[in-house]
């Protein structure tokens, strides 16, 4: 089945401490996202990728890297320099525009993150 | 800058009744608006996208149409049922980038229909 896989569904980390959130996808898209939800907040947008080794800040970069080595993976670490890091990660992926393709988003289950 | 609002933030409704989410945004300017669903703890699930050039989209008891002059997109759900209790929320593609990768989201509306 086509999709996109998170993994850990949770994880838990202690203060100090980097965590790198996996996301990989067989839907053959360029363009790759991740976002943080919290309660009440919505989606803010941390990091995304057109393409291959490019990616770009978002809203909330602060704190995160990530890297984008082959179309299909695009990992998320959470670094110790992240001053609120619990919280419930998503990533998304899709082809974009131009007219070609539909510019369909597609999400994964997501990754649920608490510092202890 | 291109706000997205989802108004109201819940509803509760008794099954079986029609019902209207609506998503307003600010600049017309979009390649395309999605609606998504979401259930707690979980990701996100693509109900309907809706490209610039299109009016509205079904899919079963879903319908959703377009208006980028007025800057409003409906969610139509016939004869709700509880299992259509979740969040849904929708996103604009815009025609430019920016910080937030060009998607604009609203915050979402959560849905509960009652038995």
């Amino acid at each position: 089945d086509g999709g996109i896989t998170q993994s850990p569904k949770y994880l838990f980390r202690k203060e100090g401490q980097n965590v790198t959130l996996s996301c990989e996808q067989n839907l053959n898209h360029d363009a790759m996202y991740w976002y943080r939800q919290d309660p009440g907040q919505g989606l803010r947008l941390i990091y995304y990728s057109q393409i291959v080794n490019d990616f770009q800040k978002g809203d909330i970069a602060e704190g995160y890297s990530v890297s984008r080595e082959k179309k299909e993976s695009f990992p998320l670490t959470v670094t110790s320099a992240q001053k609120n890091p619990t919280a419930f990660y998503l990533c998304a992926s899709s082809n974009p525009p131009p007219s070609e393709y539909t510019g369909e988003l597609f999400f994964g289950e997501g990754s649920r993150l608490t510092v202890l | 800058k291109q706000e997205v609002t989802q108004i109201p933030a819940a509803l509760s409704v008794p099954e079986g009744e029609n019902l209207v989410l609506n998503c307003s945004f600010t600049d017309s300017a979009i390649y395309n608006l999605q609606w998504f669903r979401q259930d707690p703890g979980k990701g996100l699930t693509s109900l309907l996208l809706i490209q610039s050039s299109q009016r509205e989209q079904t899919s079963g008891r879903l319908n959703a149409s377009l208006d980028k002059s007025s800057g409003r997109s409906t969610l139509y759900i016939a004869a709700s049922q509880p299992g259509d209790s979740a969040t849904y929320l929708c996103a604009v593609r815009l025609n430019y980038g920016g910080s937030q990768g060009n998607l604009i989201f609203g915050k979402g509306t959560k849905l509960s229909v009652k038995p």
